[in-house]
């Protein structure tokens, strides 16, 4: 059974501070993805990744960054934590064909996050 | 550019009644379209895609072409079908990223 597991639930930060954001999958997959969740928007891909080291922007980038230095641990961060970024996060990953399903993506349970 | 557009925010229908959540797509070539359904205080899991053909849950799906549409069916609504729904389109090629609509959220009453 995929788990994909984030680090924290739920996550309180004042404007300005540094957040991390950490997500583990244990399934081996090769992409990994960061998505904000906002009600009446859906889900905005932040950014993903196809590889160890490797990342690709999504639609909204901007204040954002990530890293994957681990093939299963895929990080992140906010720079400097502004109350626009106040969010429900989710972490998704998913097997690279012909390995795995086409594109069915297993996710996280989300980290809320509230920036004052 | 590829984008999915979900005009209900909210549906609201009786138990038994026939339930269809609308999916618009645009894209140049050919897609891959999908459903994914997040119950209350559960992750966001697939529910069918549509080159599967599939039927789960008692839900189909229906890619027209023609009406770049891929909307959501099932004959008789259950309360346990209450839930955010999305659809969500990936063009050939590019494996793996998912573009979602803005999600309509089904809610069965007795």
């Amino acid at each position: 059974d995929v788990k994909v597991t984030q680090s924290s639930r739920y996550l309180v930060k004042r404007t300005g501070e540094k957040v991390f954001l950490e997500c583990v999958q244990d399934m081996d997959h090769e992409n990994m993805f960061w998505y904000r969740q906002d009600p009446g928007l859906g889900l905005r891909l932040i950014y993903f990744s196809y590889d160890v080291k490797m990342k690709e922007k999504g639609d909204i980038p901007e204040g954002y960054s990530v890293s994957r230095e681990k093939k299963e641990r895929f990080s992140l961060i906010l720079e400097s934590a502004s109350t626009n970024q106040t969010s429900m996060y989710l972490c998704a990953s998913s097997l690279s064909p012909p390995r795995g399903t086409y594109n069915e993506q297993f996710f996280g349970p989300g980290t809320r996050l509230t920036v004052l | 550019a590829q984008r999915v557009t979900q005009p209900e925010k909210l549906l609201s229908v009786f138990k038994g009644a026939p339930v269809e959540l609308k999916c618009n797509y645009s894209y140049s070539g050919s897609p891959e379209l999908f459903w994914y359904v997040q119950y209350s205080r559960q992750r966001l899991q697939l529910l069918l895609r549509h080159i599967s053909r599939e039927s789960i849950k008692g839900f189909t799906a229906d890619l027209n072409k023609g009406e770049t549409s891929f909307h959501l069916k099932k004959p008789f609504a259950q309360e346990e079908d209450s839930a955010m729904y999305y659809c969500a389109l990936s063009g050939r090629g590019t494996a793996s990223k998912l573009t979602f609509g803005t999600g309509t959220r089904l809610q069965v009453t007795l």
